[in-house]
């Protein structure tokens, strides 16, 4: 089944204590992207990446990092949560960066920052 | 900037039809998305409009003036089932990155 993959579903933690999400899909896609979505305002892309190794922040990348080293995986990494970054975080996937498939979402990964 | 305005909530009753409006301020779009999502789910796709007109696929309809800088998705024979928030989306020209609206809610009643 082709599908995207997130982890974990849920997580409550406390201030600077390094996490990562994974984000993995199974469709060979080359675009991959990271967002946060808060009430009131919507999605908000923090990164993505066009393909392996090429990576560029979104319109919210400040305390996030992300790598791309294969083409499956994608993760999102929080050095030191802090509770701004409190949010429903989604990974989402498309064939091409430049494509008008649609995008293939996670089921979303919700993180508490205490 | 790309303001993309939606309405906030709507309310609606089983068996009518519902139209959910999308405005934005820019021009250097590729096309418009709209997407459902369940309370808590991911946003799951529905329709993509590049051209001009009413694109219809089953109970949902999706409309795009650029003229007028207005998207609209239709839905009929409400079904409880289509309680969710509808995203609405625009593909940018410039690095074909997507911007989104804050969604709709839509509420349905028996």
């Amino acid at each position: 089944e082709a599908q995207v993959t997130q982890n974990p579903r849920y997580l409550i933690t406390v201030t600077g204590k390094k996490l990562t999400v994974t984000c993995s899909q199974n469709m060979n896609h080359e675009y991959m992207s990271w967002y946060r979505q808060d009430p009131g305002l919507g999605l908000r892309q923090i990164y993505y990446s066009m393909n392996v190794e090429v990576t560029d922040k979104g319109d919210v990348p400040e305390g996030y990092k992300v790598s791309r080293k294969e083409k499956r995986n994608f993760p999102l990494i929080l050095e030191s949560p802090s509770p701004n970054q409190t949010s429903l975080y989604f990974c989402a996937s498309r064939q091409y960066w430049d494509s008008n498939q649609p995008q293939h979402f996670g089921d979303g990964t919700r993180l508490s920052i205490l | 900037g790309q303001n993309i305005d939606q309405p906030t909530e709507m309310t609606a009753t089983e068996g009518a039809i519902v139209q959910i409006n999308c405005t934005y301020q820019t021009s250097g779009f590729n096309g418009l998305f709209w997407y459902q999502q369940h309370a808590g789910e991911a946003p799951t796709f529905l329709s993509y409009n590049v051209l001009d007109g009413l694109e219809e696929k089953g109970r949902f309809s999706s409309f795009l003036s650029r003229s007028k800088g207005y998207s609209y998705l239709l839905l009929k024979e409400l079904q409880m089932k289509d309680s969710a928030s509808y995203l609405c989306g625009l593909k940018m020209d410039s690095n074909y990155q997507l911007i989104w609206g804050a969604g709709t809610k839509l509420i349905i009643k028996p």
